[in-house]
């Protein structure tokens, strides 16, 4: 049992690149999430989505795409790389219901854009 | 959205003290939960709390709805409780639209 598995854990881009950030979990979770972090701000929502084909929006979606082909990836694009998305990347999964069901965090995707 | 405001921003203690962290939420939640980042960056979750009292071995938490605020109590400190205390909190009962506080970045002294 993985849990949430993130790959790249490092990457560099230039400005302009595109890419994608992987997310994988195999707990059947409902529900998954991604999250930058940038110093002293805590973590901001990029983007979630409550199933199979549902995604939405959370704080900071600007430059960034999803999509949920499956319960188990939930892949972030972004689409032109610029030096503002310099930041840590975390994606997350949870069970679907009331209360503290799993909620599980993936070790981080590092990205710097030169 | 919902304003999440913790406070110290920043905690040193020595080993074997007590303390005390403090999350405040701006509106009416059904969750929140407490996370623990650890000096490599995992994050780990401590307490799901979105309301009355909680314990786990050294560390405790309690939430008051009514007023708007939670508490994390660590007693009798290690160094491994370094790190950083983040609260989160959702207005829906279900965890997919948490919002992160700024966070408590804690240092235990040996």
């Amino acid at each position: 049992n993985a849990g949430v598995t993130q790959t790249p854990k490092f990457q560099v881009l230039k400005t302009g690149q595109s890419m994608t950030l992987q997310c994988a979990q195999d707990m059947n979770h409902e529900y998954m999430s991604w999250y930058r972090q940038d110093p002293g701000m805590g973590l901001r929502l990029i983007h979630y989505s409550v199933g199979a084909g549902i995604t939405d929006q959370g704080e900071v979606p600007n430059g960034y795409n999803v999509s949920r082909s499956t319960t188990e990836d939930f892949p972030l694009r972004l689409l032109s790389a610029a030096p503002s998305q310099t930041s840590v990347y975390f994606c997350a999964s949870s069970r679907r219901g009331q209360g503290n069901y799993g909620y599980t965090f993936g070790s981080g995707t590092r990205l710097t854009v030169v | 959205g919902i304003q999440v405001e913790q406070s110290p921003p920043d905690l040193i203690l020595q080993e074997g003290a007590n303390s005390t962290l403090r999350c405040n939420f701006s509106d009416s939640v059904n969750n929140l939960q407490w996370f623990h980042q650890n000096p490599w960056g995992q994050l780990i979750n401590l307490f799901y709390i979105p309301s009355g009292t909680k314990q786990n071995g050294r560390l405790s938490a309690t939430t008051v709805a009514t007023e708007r605020y939670s508490l994390l109590y660590i007693s009798s400190s290690q160094t491994t409780d370094s790190g950083v205390y983040f609260c989160a909190v959702a207005k829906r009962y279900n965890n997919n639209d948490m919002r992160f506080g700024a966070g408590t970045r804690l240092t235990v002294k040996p």
